[in-house]
């Protein structure tokens, strides 16, 4: 069975610096995809981030980062430069299959000035 | 380019009740997926459909239907409301249904709160 979890429920940060937010996975499928997404309080969810599980190399969005390492079943987001825009809740997710996608509970980030 | 749009962005209904939620999905597209996050969780998928067939359905009750029409945009129903059917309903559009690097765009989603 697949399965996500993200074991901070909340995180704070300082203005500026860097943060990671954690992410593991279990999954038997040899062929998978890993997301990040960002829900602001408004509700949408805001596609940040994707790593495949054949990538070789880490994916990085601008200032953001998929710390990928497949033998740990872990894809931790790096954010850096921090930014107070940046408070909301991070979603990790796990696609396999090609239609059904997995969604963590969430790390709620509070970035503070 | 449009993104995904949703409607209505808030619903009151009472138990027992039957509620129909619309989605269109970004130009081009042909997958439409539904997804509930209850208050406190991450999005639960419901159901995707690619090219007006059903493709996936996630455990949830027969009391969720959805469909797609030919134009992309679908509808999401769910009759005999419960208290537990309050939540937020997330619709989310891909070209071919997701996979690989065929990101899903979400829409604004659909508040639903049931009395």
């Amino acid at each position: 069975a697949q399965k996500i979890t993200q074991t901070q429920p909340g995180m704070f940060v300082q203005e500026k610096e860097a943060v990671t937010l954690d992410c593991t996975y279990d999954t038997s499928d040899p062929s998978y995809g890993l997301f990040w997404y960002k829900q602001p309080s408004s509700g949408e969810m805001i596609f940040l981030i994707y790593q495949g599980s054949y990538d070789q190399q880490n994916a990085t969005e601008g200032r953001y980062s998929l710390n990928f390492q497949k033998a740990r079943k872990s894809a931790n987001l790096v954010i850096s430069a921090s930014q107070l825009g940046d408070s909301a809740m991070y979603f990790c997710a796990l696609e396999t299959g090609g239609f059904k996608t997995i969604f963590g509970a969430g790390t709620r980030l509070f970035v503070k000035a | 380019d449009a993104g995904v749009t949703q409607s209505p962005t808030h619903l009151i209904k009472t138990r027992g009740q039957h509620v129909t939620l619309r989605c269109s999905p970004i130009s081009g597209h042909k997958s439409v997926s539904w997804y509930q996050q209850v208050l406190g969780q991450g999005p639960q998928f419901i159901f995707q459909y690619y090219e007006k067939e059903e493709r996936g359905r996630g455990n949830f009750p027969d009391r969720f239907s959805a469909r797609q029409f030919p134009n992309y945009s679908s509808e999401l129903n769910v009759n005999a409301l419960l208290l537990g059917d309050s939540a937020l309903y997330l619709c989310a559009s891909s070209l071919y249904g997701g996979g690989g690097t065929d990101t899903q765009y979400f829409g604004p989603g659909t508040r639903l709160t049931v009395l």
